[in-house]
């Protein structure tokens, strides 16, 4: 089964520091993205990646950047946290390549991040 | 802009049927996915259609009508383990997953 593994299950953290979300799979997936939960909402898109080194901004990109410097591990950075950045992020990954999103997510168990 | 509308709750009782249904509006359409997530847990994959009809997975079924802009998504013989928030998401002409907020089942005894 395809694992996807997120750092940590929840975090604090204080307004002003800058916030590390780890990501890693472990089945050679092209495509890796991250999102944000909130209740009520659908999920959103922040950045996504379709290769090593490449990253595409989603829908809600500000205040975030991204890095993914091996195929297996996605990073989402909060460069300088904020109260409104207060959720749960969810990574996921999903083989194919280039436009291939009909291929499905498979999902982390999400990092519940709260920002003081 | 786009939008997708499913019932934010619904309530069934073990062992009964229920059927969720999602509405979208997008740019296009390259397919629309359910998945479920129990609370506390990473979303996973149920379905997947692309075609107008009625797909079939063991207990759980997924319907698609793309004239009406319409998806429901049929859970039988429900057991209290299927208490679950069900997503529903359609990708669009640009191949943008777009997705609903997701319904709370809640099933009782």
């Amino acid at each position: 089964d395809v694992k996807v593994t997120q750092s940590s299950r929840y975090l604090v953290k204080r307004t002003g520091e800058k916030v590390f979300l780890e990501c890693v799979q472990d089945m050679d997936h092209e495509n890796m993205f991250w999102y944000r939960q909130d209740p009520g909402l659908g999920l959103r898109l922040i950045y996504f990646s379709y290769d090593v080194k490449m990253k595409e901004k989603g829908d809600i990109p500000e205040g975030y950047s991204v890095s993914r410097e091996k195929k297996e591990r996605f990073s989402l950075i909060l460069e300088s946290a904020s109260t409104n950045q207060t959720s749960m992020y969810l990574c996921a990954s999903a083989s194919g390549s280039g436009s291939g999103l009909n291929e499905k997510l498979f999902f982390g168990s999400g990092t519940q991040l709260s920002v003081l | 802009g786009q939008n997708i509308d499913q019932p934010t709750e619904m309530t069934a009782t073990e062992g009964a049927i229920v059927q969720i249904n999602c509405t979208y509006q997008t740019s296009g359409f390259n397919g629309l996915f359910w998945y479920q997530q129990h609370a506390g847990e990473a979303p996973t994959f149920l379905s997947y259609n692309v075609l107008d009809g009625l797909e079939e997975k063991g207990r759980f079924s997924s319907f698609l009508s793309r004239s009406k802009g319409y998806s429901y998504l049929l859970l039988k013989e429900l057991q209290m383990k299927d208490s679950a928030s069900y997503l529903c998401a359609v990708l669009d002409s640009n191949y943008q997953l777009i997705w609903g907020a997701g319904t709370k089942l809640i099933i009782k005894p």
